[in-house]
């Protein structure tokens, strides 16, 4: 099966400075890669998700790039905000309806004022 | 944008008691849904894997006849936490899947405690 690590599982940075979380996967069969965004008690939110017919994408601060070679994916924040602090989470799946989504462990982003 | 409503936010029960927790699409049809365990500072364990109108697929380990899954439309879910006991206690997510799309979405959460 698919096997996800994320790397750092906690990071701090300095507001308006950038913060980049990164994700290998093991199965070369994955296709989509999303990334959630967890607050404290609350559920992940999708924040950016890409497919792995694409390299880069772009959404405001938020970027994600995707090297299907080498296998990982990461996620780029620039700017950081101290309401970017939570724990983000990357994925992987295979993109069709009804298929299990791989998670990676997570990293606890803080953003120091 | 697609929005999962899950509830209750949070329940206490006593030990031996059931507890039913509902997981709706709002704004979506969502063939597949998924529920999730979560521990405290860790990464999301997936439990069971729900197709609407068919019986839930559970993940090795998770016990079907305690976690009882229901998806009985394209917008409800629910999961129901038989005969609970103290070591059920864990924060409980569902996620929708919008039918003919890969995009997942998840609920805000279900604290249980179990005392």
């Amino acid at each position: 099966g698919e096997n996800v690590e994320q790397h750092p599982s906690t990071l701090s940075v300095q507001e308006g400075d950038s913060a980049v979380i990164k994700c290998t996967y093991s199965d070369s069969a994955s296709n989509y890669f999303p990334w959630y965004k967890q607050e404290l008690g609350k559920g992940p939110q999708l924040i950016i998700d890409i497919r792995s017919n694409v390299g880069e994408k772009k959404d405001q601060r938020i970027a994600v790039t995707l090297n299907k070679t080498a296998k990982h994916f990461s996620l780029h924040i620039t700017e950081t905000q101290p309401e970017d602090s939570a724990v983000y989470f990357c994925a992987a799946s295979w993109g069709n309806t009804g298929n299990q989504f791989y998670f990676g462990t997570g990293t606890s982003l803080t953003v120091i004022p | 944008g697609a929005v999962v409503s899950q509830h209750p936010s949070r329940v206490i029960c006593k030990s031996g008691t059931s507890v039913k927790i509902e997981c709706r699409s709002l704004d979506f049809q969502a063939t597949t849904m998924f529920w999730y365990r979560q521990f405290p500072k860790q990464s999301l364990m997936l439990m069971a894997t729900s197709n609407e109108g068919s019986k839930a697929t559970y993940e090795q380990g998770v016990e079907k006849d305690k976690f009882l899954i229901n998806h009985a439309s394209l917008t409800l879910s629910t999961l129901t936490v038989t005969s609970a006991h103290p070591e059920d206690s864990s924060f409980y997510i569902c996620s929708a899947q919008r039918t003919g799309s890969e995009k997942l979405f998840f609920g805000s959460g279900t604290q249980l405690s179990v005392l």
